[in-house]
């Protein structure tokens, strides 16, 4: 069965450093690996989307990686900013069916302080 | 743009009564799916339905029903509303299950 793991479940940096959430998976047939955001009280905002056949995406100053073989994934923020404080989650789709369903991590909570 | 939206962001009932929580998408997706979420257990899949008329059951079904007339409509159902269903409830769509999820904004449901 599946597993998703964010380690750690929250973070604090201050402003203006790099830095990277990581998710864990146990089983490395994934059809594709998804970041969200989500804001507190708010629904999730999809950032990223890596299918199995890639190895990163970029948006901005997001760079997710993802290597299917250690069952693990990245996702890097360049020059943090307050407005980057948030819940971070990732979500992997074991396979591809009209039925599928992804399976969520349990977030980390970043917190940049200015 | 994309959209997603929640019939309401803040809901109370009382225990016993039959609660209705409603989802509409405006991007033709194939794809609606609910869940709920609380602290410590994350997002948790109630139902999803992947066409009108069809749906599947999710990793927690028990106390819900859902209903797709329409491929923009999906209606999430507490047929008597108990107290453990205090949670927020969260809707998506997506074009495919290989295709992002767009997420609505909530509701965050308080049965007394």
């Amino acid at each position: 069965k599946q597993e998703v793991t964010q380690i750690p479940a929250a973070l604090s940096v201050p402003e203006g450093e790099n830095l990277v959430l990581n998710c864990s998976f146990t089983d490395s047939a994934i059809y594709n690996l998804q970041w969200f955001r989500q804001d507190p009280g708010k629904g999730l905002t999809s950032l990223l989307l890596i299918q199995s056949s890639q190895r990163e995406q970029t948006s901005g100053r997001l760079n997710a990686s993802l290597d299917k073989s250690s069952g693990r994934s990245t996702l890097y923020i360049a020059a943090s900013q307050p407005g980057d404080s948030a819940t971070y989650l990732c979500a992997v789709l074991p396979g591809y069916s009209s039925a599928s369903k992804i399976i969520f991590g349990s977030g980390t909570r970043l917190s940049i302080r200015p | 743009d994309v959209k997603v939206t929640q019939s309401s962001r803040y809901l109370v009932k009382r225990t016993g009564e039959k609660v209705f929580l409603e989802c509409v998408q405006d991007m033709d997706h194939e794809n609606m799916f609910w869940y709920r979420q609380d602290p410590g257990l994350g997002l948790r899949l109630i139902y999803f339905s992947y066409d009108v008329k069809m749906k599947e059951k999710g990793d927690i079904p028990e106390g819900y029903s859902v209903s797709r007339e329409k491929k923009e409509r999906f209606s999430l159902i507490l047929e008597s509303a108990s107290t453990n269903q205090t949670s927020m409830y969260l809707c998506a769509s997506s074009r495919d299950p290989s295709y992002e999820q767009y997420f609505g904004p909530g509701t965050r449901l308080t049965v007394t």
